[in-house]
């Protein structure tokens, strides 16, 4: 089944402990991102990849981080988080030219930062 | 830089009749794409139409059809003989580098 996976679908953690939220595609797509949802603000893209080795900011990328590294990981790092990272996480991925193509979203990581 | 205004926050409407759903946007971009897409309460995003800038024809996906007005940047949604499984979030949103995404508009279909 086509499908992106996130891991974990939950996390609580604390201010300034370092997590990682994993991001997998089985669908050999080129570009891969990063979203945040927050209440009354929509969706806001954190950061994106084109390809292997090649990521972007997008618009909100302050206290993240990504990697390429393989063409069907996409992880975000946040090095030490704070409260106001506390959010509904999306990963999403799509063919290589994203204008014309679906992206295609992962279920969804509810973080909480206290 | 690229926004887009969804202007009602919250809607309802009765099973079986239609409703549509507003979107602007802002762009000096002239060839583009838009979305809507649909978030029920499970939080999927799940993709309801697209509409490609340059096709003069409005899209349709069955029960959802868009109006497309390019020299207004509108890009507004109806939805026909809703349904209860159309209870949603709807966001609108324009394609950059990323998607750029609407606040949002909660669709509530009443019994």
């Amino acid at each position: 089944e086509a499908q992106v996976t996130q891991n974990p679908r939950y996390l609580i953690t604390v201010t300034g402990k370092k997590l990682t939220v994993t991001c997998s595609q089985n669908m050999n797509h080129e570009y891969m991102s990063w979203y945040r949802q927050d209440p009354g603000l929509g969706l806001r893209q954190i950061y994106y990849s084109m390809n292997v080795e090649v990521t972007d900011k997008g618009d909100v990328p302050e206290g993240y981080k990504v990697s390429r590294k393989e063409k069907r990981n996409f992880p975000l790092i946040l090095e030490s988080p704070s409260p106001n990272q506390t959010s509904l996480y999306f990963c999403a991925s799509s063919k290589l030219a994203p204008n014309v193509n679906e992206q295609f979203f992962g279920p969804g990581t509810r973080l909480t930062v206290l | 830089a690229q926004t887009v205004t969804q202007s009602q926050p919250e809607m309802s409407v009765q099973e079986a009749e239609t409703v549509t759903l507003s979107c602007t946007y802002d762009t000096s971009e002239s060839n583009y794409y838009l979305f809507w897409y649909k978030q029920p309460p499970s939080r999927q995003m799940i993709l309801v139409i697209r509409q490609e800038a340059y096709k003069q024809q409005n899209a349709t996906e069955n029960r959802f059809s868009v109006n497309f007005q390019k020299a207004a940047k509108s890009f507004s949604l109806k939805i026909s003989d809703s349904q209860l499984g159309d209870t949603a979030m709807y966001f609108c949103a324009f394609m950059k580098q990323g998607l750029v995404f609407g606040k949002g508009t909660k669709l509530t279909v009443n019994p």
